[in-house]
């Protein structure tokens, strides 16, 4: 069946450190992939999306691209700041199954001053 | 934002006692999800709904049923609660293309004594 991999957590850098989190996916046919980000006491939020092959997602100065040879879309930032502290999910959907998704388990991101 | 409300958003009852969880949505999707998140699992699908009436199982439903009598309201009930259930759930909406991401609910904190 499917499946997301993440790297593990918890990762801290320092404010204006590079940003990379890992995710890897198994999943057959051509699946849309997500980033979500979770900021305390609140619900998962799309923090970006690539739907094919080579496709870049982009909000906020994050970034990943669909790499469907390497089956990865790993999440960059160029300079994180304290604000993006947060758990974030890799994700994938397709077309079929009742529209669910399959979710990694979570990395949690702290940036310090 | 997308219009989604859980009610009520925290919780404290006793072992044994049902409680329903209720989930209202007023974008129409078809789509809707119940998941738990507990620290080491990241989050975990419940049951999930693909039109009125229409639910099925997800990867952890033991303990849990759904219904859904109306396209706007998802309700799960734990008919006999156990502290294993003690948890934050959430409840997520979506559209019909997989290109589409879930849209999630700000949570529900249960606490089971």
């Amino acid at each position: 069946g499917d499946s997301v991999t993440q790297m593990e957590g918890p990762v801290t850098l320092s404010e204006e450190a590079c940003l990379t989190i890992n995710c890897t996916y198994t999943a057959t046919g051509y699946p849309s992939l997500f980033w979500y980000v979770q900021y305390p006491g609140e619900g998962l939020q799309l923090l970006l999306k690539a739907t094919k092959a080579d496709d870049k997602g982009s909000n906020k100065g994050f970034e990943a691209t669909y790499r469907k040879e390497t089956t990865s879309f790993h999440l960059e930032k160029g300079s994180v700041q304290v604000s993006d502290s947060a758990v974030y999910f890799c994700a994938l959907s397709r077309n079929t199954n009742a529209g669910k998704s399959t979710f990694g388990d979570g990395t949690t991101l702290t940036v310090k001053p | 934002d997308a219009g989604i409300t859980q009610s009520p958003r925290h919780k404290v009852t006793e072992t044994g006692t049902p409680v329903t969880l209720r989930c209202h949505q007023t974008e129409n999707h078809r789509y809707m999800y119940w998941y738990r998140q507990d620290p080491g699992h990241g989050l975990r699908l419940i049951h999930y709904s693909y039109g009125v009436k229409d639910t099925d199982k997800g990867e952890v439903s033991d303990g849990y049923s759904v219904s859904r009598s109306k396209t706007e309201d998802f309700l799960l009930t734990l008919e006999s609660a156990t502290s294993s259930q003690t948890s934050v759930y959430f409840c997520a909406i979506k559209d019909g293309d997989s290109n589409q991401p879930q849209h999630f609910g700000d949570g529900t904190r249960l606490s089971i004594l």
